[in-house]
């Protein structure tokens, strides 16, 4: 079955260190996504990619950097200068970057990071 | 700035009771509305969609969720809910423009369901 590969489902590091956290596709989608999702603040984007070896910022970019060296793979680095790293991360993805919002998302099962 | 709000930060129903979670958007046109669901500690997963034409809308494991332009809504129901529909539900507003194209979610509305 089609669908999106997360990993690690868990992951503790210590505050300083650089994480990168896996997000795999086989459903042949263009665009993917990465949210962060922390209680009560719903899913706030950080980077988005809508095509292979191009990507944009989200709305809370700061201390994150992406990839897409591949069409299948969107690794998210979450570095030490984000602030508050501790969060459930979710990757997700769409069939094209359709520009006018009628995105339907396709999610893997999170990644969550706890910074010790 | 667009945004999406969902007044009910947690629901609590007894199974075999009807339910209506709210969501009410703002945005200067029509927009794109979705409702995904999220069982603990997974992903989500897209329940409906409202792009345009019948504003009432079925979706998956018997929801619908009707749009209605004059009160920015687009509430999700279910006639009878089961012990299975506890999970937390996230109404999202799809925005065109540009360079960009995001959903913005709601804060989430956390079901629970009781015996």
């Amino acid at each position: 079955d089609g669908g999106i590969t997360q990993s690690p489902k868990y992951l503790f590091r210590k505050e300083g260190q650089n994480v990168t956290l896996s997000c795999e596709q086989n459903l042949n989608h263009d665009a993917m996504y990465w949210y962060r999702q922390d209680p009560g603040q719903g899913l706030r984007l950080i980077y988005y990619s809508q095509i292979v070896n191009d990507f944009q910022k989200g709305d809370i970019a700061e201390g994150y950097s992406v990839s897409r060296e591949k069409k299948e793979s969107f690794p998210l680095t979450v570095t030490s200068a984000q602030k508050n790293p501790t969060a459930f991360y979710l990757c997700a993805s769409s069939a094209r970057p359709v520009l006018n919002g009628a995105n339907v998302l396709t999610f893997g099962a999170g990644s969550r990071l706890t910074v010790l | 700035a667009q945004s999406v709000t969902q007044p009910d930060i947690h629901i609590t129903v007894s199974e075999g009771a009807s339910l209506e979670l709210r969501c009410n958007y703002s945005y200067g046109a029509t927009p794109y509305l979705f409702w995904y669901v999220q069982s603990p500690g997974q992903g989500l997963q897209l329940l409906l969609k409202y792009f345009s034409g019948d504003t009432l809308v079925q979706g998956i494991k018997g929801f619908e969720a009707e749009f209605k332009r004059s009160q920015s809504s687009f509430n999700l129901r279910k006639p009878s809910v089961h012990w299975s529909d506890a999970a937390e539900y996230f109404c999202a507003v799809g925005v065109p423009g540009g360079a960009t194209n995001k959903l913005i979610f709601g804060t989430g509305t956390l079901l629970a369901v009781q015996p």
